[in-house]
């Protein structure tokens, strides 16, 4: 089966921009997650979806990040305007239906890595 | 609240000894535990998961880990490390009552050196 896919895999922008984050979570995952990860850290929860309707954004920096899940299947991350600190690698992660014991699993996309300059 | 803890940044080890890498946890109840693994320019890949049942725990290129209740720990090994194994590894937790949030460590970095 196909995994999850993100796009684009490498973005540079200057502080103050805007940029867009895009993911397609492996066919039939109702559950999708968005990550940062700083260089030298572990991944860190910015939001989680279940189907289209938000499940915990208590992580997300709502006056410069939103998400969207249109449709419950892809998913945009933007961040609007950048700071030099959310220079990371955005990673995008998909499970079954958060609940049952297959949704234990999430499965990661390759990355976004964001250079704020 | 939940934490995990991965004590070492790094760990070398030679081709063909065994390797640890450690992992300590904290939850307010029972814990779900998962280790991945990340290769350069790649996205965490499943190692292996801890839900319930024998505490020896089996997953995918040969790695297993091993919960310990009573010290909070959930080490992954391998019997017999191979230069393609250095990589850098995940511990994860999140709780039973959770909406399946994971919380991972900060990473260790595995060498094996040929």
């Amino acid at each position: 089966e196909a995994g999850v896919a993100q796009s684009p895999r490498y973005k540079i922008i200057e502080k103050r921009q805007s940029v867009a984050f895009w993911c397609n979570p492996i066919s039939g995952h109702a559950t999708l997650y968005w990550y940062q990860q700083i260089l030298g850290q572990g991944p860190k929860l910015l939001i989680q979806f279940q189907n289209n309707g938000v499940v915990d954004d208590s992580q997300l920096p709502k006056d410069r990040f939103s998400a969207e899940r249109l449709k419950g299947v892809d998913s945009t991350l933007k961040i609007q305007p950048a700071k030099l600190e959310d220079s990371a690698v955005y990673l995008c992660a998909s499970s079954l239906l958060a609940g049952g014991p297959g949704s234990y699993e999430q499965y990661f996309g390759p990355g976004t890595r964001l250079t704020v300059t | 609240a939940q934490s995990v803890a991965q004590p070492e940044d790094q760990v070398n080890v030679a081709e063909g000894n065994p390797l640890t890498v450690k992992c300590t946890y904290s939850v307010s109840g029972n814990p779900y535990l998962f280790w991945y693994v990340q290769y350069p320019n790649r996205g965490l890949q499943f190692l292996l998961k801890y839900i319930t049942g024998d505490n020896l725990v089996k997953g995918s290129y040969g790695f297993e880990a091993e919960f310990n209740k009573s010290q909070t720990s959930f080490h992954l090994k391998k019997p017999s490390a191979l230069v393609s194994d250095s990589a850098l590894y995940f511990c994860a937790v999140r709780d039973q009552a959770g909406a399946n949030n994971l919380f991972f460590g900060t990473g260790t970095r595995l060498t094996v050196i040929p």
